[in-house]
């Protein structure tokens, strides 16, 4: 069984601030992680993925998410957010093996950026 | 824009209805997902078709089916419609079954009334 707890539904910052948004899996197995973002009125896109290679991953528009075991966390940061930012997060787990490649989501962050 | 297409994009109905959602995979792709989102119970995986075969199964309602056609697009029929029903349904896809990376389409919001 797998599990992803996003803590916040929602998450303030202000133009320029340091985006951090948490993200705590519960997996029996390895697991390769995930986050999405989705913008107002579309899908969701894949923003970066941990599949146990690098601990340290680097996704699109400045997003980076590191996997620390001990810790059992996937959080996803930025350094300096722009309005653009604004959009909803969800963090995904699958397992690494066992032939399922279905993720299992967390219920999303909200992330609004002030000027 | 992903490459995968869905309509419609708005859709209102009734209880005890019958509607019908379609999806376009990205060209070149195989495989189909469809995901219900909805403020109760977050994005939940439907199920996976592949080549036109069923694939994985996930928490679809017996009153919900889908399928996948020769030319690869893919329908999901809600039935028997609920006021718990109502959500954004999406269609994903992949070029193979076992792969990580799903590109999503834009959603339907099933709104039953």
């Amino acid at each position: 069984a797998q599990s992803v707890t996003q803590l916040g539904s929602h998450v303030s910052v202000s133009e320029g601030a340091l985006v951090l948004l948490r993200c705590n899996y519960s997996s029996s197995v390895p697991p390769y992680l995930f986050w999405y973002v989705q913008y107002p009125n579309q899908g969701l896109q894949l923003l970066l993925k941990y599949t146990s290679a690098a601990t340290l991953v680097k996704g699109i528009n400045g997003f980076e998410a590191e996997f620390k075991k001990s810790e059992t966390s996937f959080h996803l940061t930025k350094p300096s957010a722009h309005m653009s930012d604004a959009a909803e997060y969800f963090c995904a787990v699958s397992p690494a093996s066992g032939g399922s490649y279905i993720p299992t989501f967390g219920r999303g962050t909200s992330l609004i950026v002030h000027p | 824009d992903s490459g995968v297409t869905q309509t419609p994009k708005h859709l209102i109905t009734a209880t005890g209805q019958r509607v019908t959602l379609r999806c376009s995979p990205r060209s070149g792709d195989l495989s189909v997902y469809w995901y219900q989102q909805s403020l109760d119970q977050g994005l939940q995986f439907l199920i996976q078709y592949y080549n036109g075969e069923e694939r994985a199964k996930g928490n679809i309602l017996e009153r919900f089916s889908a399928q996948q056609f020769p030319d690869l697009h893919s329908e999901l029929n809600l039935s028997s419609l609920e006021l718990g029903d109502s959500a954004l349904y999406f269609c994903a896809s992949s070029v193979a079954s076992n792969t990580y990376e799903q590109y999503f389409g834009p959603g339907t919001r099933l709104t039953v009334t």
